[in-house]
């Protein structure tokens, strides 16, 4: 079985500070690792997501996130925030075998302040 | 291109009515389509996910009802509401895990 877990319920942070918001897994099996986007009364949006290969993937609106195998960790980072982006953030996985459907983390509400 | 359609886009249904939120894809065959459930200040709830035509998978025991009567038809229906069924209810699909989902923008129900 497969779970997701953000640390972080909650991140305020002011604009143009970097941030980062963190996300844990665990698997018996290998994954596909996605973040997604939600802003208010929205659906969720893909931001980026990692396959395979290079542990440093980019995504849309200056977001990237890490791989990190070992600590079984896929946290998201972006140097300097913007007011608009504001907004829930959630990380997934979906396993490679053996089922097709994706685990979401809880969501961490992403607050930039002025 | 491939686009997700969910309507309404908010709904305001007496305690005891019946329900039925309709999403339809675009631009895509035999998706796999999936129902959740986002309670105010929650997470993502799946309810249910239908890999074919006719195929319902349910996830959590409920009220509600999902059926694909088309490929690229999902819809979740209810005989009689409950206060609890409030939410916001998201459509999406995939084609392959690679992909990731697409969601559609969401209908928010409050039951009264």
């Amino acid at each position: 079985a497969q779970s997701v877990t953000q640390l972080d319920s909650q991140v305020p942070v002011f604009e143009e500070a970097p941030v980062e918001l963190r996300c844990n897994y665990s698997s018996s099996v290998s994954v596909y690792l996605f973040w997604y986007v939600q802003y208010p009364n929205q659906g969720l949006q893909l931001l980026l997501k990692y396959l395979s290969g290079s542990t440093l993937v980019k995504g849309i609106n200056g977001f990237e996130a890490e791989f990190n195998k070992s600590q079984t960790s896929f946290h998201l980072r972006k140097p300097s925030v913007h007011i608009s982006d504001t907004a829930e953030y959630f990380c997934a996985v979906i396993p490679l075998t053996g089922g097709f459907k994706t685990i979401f983390g809880a969501g961490t509400r992403l607050f930039v302040k002025a | 291109s491939q686009t997700i359609h969910q309507w309404p886009a908010t709904l305001v249904q007496p305690v005891g009515s019946p329900l039925s939120l309709e999403c339809t894809v675009e631009g895509t065959s035999n998706p796999n389509l999936y129902w959740y459930r986002q309670a105010a200040g929650r997470g993502l709830q799946l309810l249910f996910y239908s890999v074919g035509i006719g195929q319902i998978s349910s996830e959590v025991p409920q009220n509600l009802s999902a059926s694909r009567p088309q490929d690229r038809q999902f819809i979740l229906s209810s005989k009689k509401l409950l206060l609890s069924d409030s939410g916001f209810y998201l459509c999406a699909w995939s084609v392959s895990g690679e992909d990731g989902y697409t969601f559609g923008s969401g209908t928010r129900l409050t039951v009264v």
